[in-house]
């Protein structure tokens, strides 16, 4: 059974810094590309940054760019987000997902839980 | 980018309707779509991809249709459920700036 299981979010102060795991089980781990996807409190869906299967390619949104940084360790099977400079609008629920390859394109699959980011004084 | 915009933003119908959700691209996206379905307090569940293609598990009264920049997600039957939110998500984009519709409450009548 797939399972993603987030970590690491909290309460931090604007400026600050947070880290974010995703523990991932039931598939191999280093075959697919991962993702961050964000949903604001009583908000939509946004997609925060993606990486590819041995790191090669990453891809973050305008919103997050040079601020937050996607790795992957695929010893471990685990996902990470590093979060930087935060802001109030970081304010969120950040879910992990698995990125499957069709011919369409990368699409999300499976996601965990979430864990929830707020950023206040 | 690529921006995304889902119709209607709530809608309220009943057990055994048939229901349709459309979503218009900004540009042409190749059927590179997908739709989700988010319950409260929930992780999105993927119900289709590719426009059309069903996710496995996903009951067979959810499909997918549309070409070019509209898409539509039918549910034929409403099931109790079935009640949630429901968000389009285009990954067409290259490089990758996956953008999602602004979601579709789906409530009871």
């Amino acid at each position: 059974e797939v399972q993603l299981v987030e970590s690491g979010g909290g309460l931090v102060k604007p400026g600050g810094s947070l880290r974010l795991s995703c523990a991932a089980s039931g598939f191999t781990f280093s075959s697919y590309s991962m993702n961050w996807v964000r949903q604001a409190p009583g908000k939509g869906l946004e997609w925060v940054s993606s990486i590819s299967s041995s790191s090669s390619y990453i891809y973050y949104a305008d919103s997050v760019k040079g601020r937050f940084t996607i790795s992957r360790d695929n010893a471990k099977n685990s996902l990470y987000l590093q979060m930087n400079s935060l802001r109030a609008e970081d304010t969120a629920v950040y879910y992990c997902a698995r990125e499957p390859y069709d011919s369409s394109g990368y699409y999300s699959d499976y996601w965990g839980q979430g864990t929830l980011v707020t950023v206040s004084s | 980018d690529i921006q995304m915009t889902q119709s209607p933003s709530s809608l309220s119908a009943s057990v055994g309707d048939r229901v349709t959700i459309t979503c218009r691209a900004s540009q042409g996206i190749s059927n590179s779509l997908a739709w989700y379905q988010q319950k409260p307090g929930k992780a999105p569940k993927l119900l289709l991809y590719a426009a059309s293609r069903l996710e496995s598990g996903v009951p067979s009264r959810f499909s997918g249709s549309g070409s070019g920049t509209d898409y539509t997600l039918t549910i034929s039957s409403l099931q109790p459920e079935d009640f949630a939110t429901y968000y389009c998500q285009q990954y067409y984009s290259t490089p990758p700036r996956y953008t999602f519709g602004q979601g579709t409450k789906l409530e009871i009548k």
